[in-house]
């Protein structure tokens, strides 16, 4: 069945980096678009970015450009979330979901996420 | 940037009854959109997309309508496993969500 699995949440201080991960099993990887997602713990969803399934198209929220970069490593059915200059506002659980297609956004997968935290 | 409203923020309901909860989009987008469940401690659950088509696995109590700028979710009979949050999205927005919760 298909699986999502994300890594490499923690702790870190406002302005320093940290790369999330999410490991895919149970389908073509190579196939589909994949997106991250975030939700502050109590709050909302939000939408952060997603890339096209060969790597050739990505697309991020205004308040992430020029920080934060998505890219995949189909050898490995891999994506990530290279996170830069974090701020505390970043502070939220990273779920990565499947693509019903490359652009469709309908997630129809998501992994279990994992906690990133921006504090001094 | 589409604007997504739901309504109301909070629904309390007994298992059995009828839910419907409401998204308004700020501006017309045909069938595109999709509803998500939330229960506390997980990761989101597709429900019904473009509109009105139910995920695969979907119980057929929960029922999608609407397009332009008006759209709803419909559960017809309330199971206990049903009280969650909801979600609606189109594309890259997200609605404030609708909690439905136990009465």
């Amino acid at each position: 069945q298909v699986q999502l699995v994300e890594s490499g949440g923690g702790v870190v201080q406002p302005g320093r980096s940290l790369r999330v991960s999410c490991v895919a099993s149970g389908f073509s990887f190579s196939d589909y678009g994949i997106h991250w997602v975030r939700q502050v713990p109590g709050k909302g969803l939000e939408w952060v970015a997603v890339i096209s399934d060969d790597g050739s198209i990505i697309y991020y929220r205004d308040s992430v450009k020029g920080r934060f970069t998505i890219s995949r490593d189909n050898s490995k059915n891999t994506v990530y979330l290279q996170m830069r200059s974090l701020r505390p506002e970043d502070t939220a659980v990273y779920y990565c979901a499947k693509d019903e297609h490359n652009f469709g956004y309908n997630f129809h997968q998501w992994g279990q996420g994992t906690l990133v935290t921006v504090s001094s | 940037e589409v604007i997504l409203t739901q309504s109301p923020a909070t629904l309390s309901l007994s298992p059995g009854e009828r839910a419907t909860l409401s998204c308004r989009a700020s501006q017309r987008v045909s069938i595109y959109l999709a509803w998500y469940q939330q229960k506390p401690g997980q990761a989101p659950r597709l429900l019904i997309h473009d509109a009105s088509n139910r995920a695969t696995g979907i119980p057929a109590r929960f029922s999608g309508s609407g397009s332009g700028t008006d759209f709803t979710l419909t559960i017809s009979s309330l199971e206990p496993e049903d009280f969650a949050v909801y979600y609606c999205q189109q594309r890259s927005t997200f609605g404030g969500g609708t909690k439905v919760e136990i009465k």
